[in-house]
């Protein structure tokens, strides 16, 4: 698996958007970059994952810079529901191992 | 669809005593893995399975067994129970290099 690094922790201003940055030198050209979070104590949710090009679905938007060796995940008007540990994982080969960093902690503040 | 199931939800065991995660999901994803998370840490990868009858290791297999006959099932079993297996437990299934599910965890006591 390529190694992801993350801050260990953010904070955010309720209504503002969260930039929460990853960092993917390693990654070869067919992987994918995922993002998911985990709030609390509950099993980890899927965000949005890409190869290439920038995505946007209904929870987030992620920028993949044209290397492709850092990618950005952005919740446009974060709330305090999104306050969780976000994971950017980039699972490699044929195995498709999933594996998990430390993640970042956003906090997402009244 | 029921996604990702797991049982029992909770379940405390004594030392020695040796119990089976159950995790069943009806999304015919061919990719399941188990994981444990202690207390304020990040999740482990224990096993996992690229489909029926093919399981591997993960980051932490040691003093746990897995199996795989049916595409829906991966149940992981614990035999000779020890403190240090004190975690929540969670199981996930994913269609390839799609997005993979969760289920709501086995919070596992060892005392």
């Amino acid at each position: 698996d390529a190694k992801t690094t993350q801050p260990p922790s953010m904070d955010c201003a309720e209504g503002r958007a969260a930039n929460l940055p990853c960092n993917h030198s390693t990654i070869s050209g067919n992987e994918y970059v995922y993002w998911y979070r985990q709030i609390h104590s509950q099993g980890p949710q899927y965000i949005i994952h890409g190869l290439k090009n920038n995505e946007t679905n209904e929870m987030a938007s992620l920028i993949i810079t044209e290397d492709r060796k850092s990618s950005t995940l952005i919740l446009p008007h974060a709330t305090l529901r999104d306050t969780a540990v976000y994971y950017c994982i980039v699972p490699g080969g044929s195995n498709y191992k999933l594996t998990f960093g430390k993640g970042t902690l956003l906090t997402v503040n009244p | 669809n029921a996604g990702v199931t797991q049982t029992p939800k909770f379940r405390i065991l004594k030392i020695g005593q040796s119990m089976t995660l159950q995790c069943a999901q009806d999304m015919n994803h061919n990719y399941m893995y188990w994981y444990r998370q202690d207390p304020g840490m990040g999740l482990k990868l224990i096993y996992y399975s690229v489909g029926a009858g093919i399981t591997d290791k993960g980051e932490v297999p040691n003093g746990y067994n897995v199996s795989r006959s049916t595409t829906e099932d991966f149940p992981l079993r614990l035999e000779l129970a020890a403190p240090s297996q004190t975690s929540v437990y969670f199981c996930a299934s994913s269609y390839m290099n799609t997005e993979a599910f969760f289920g709501q965890g086995t919070r596992l006591t060892v005392v």
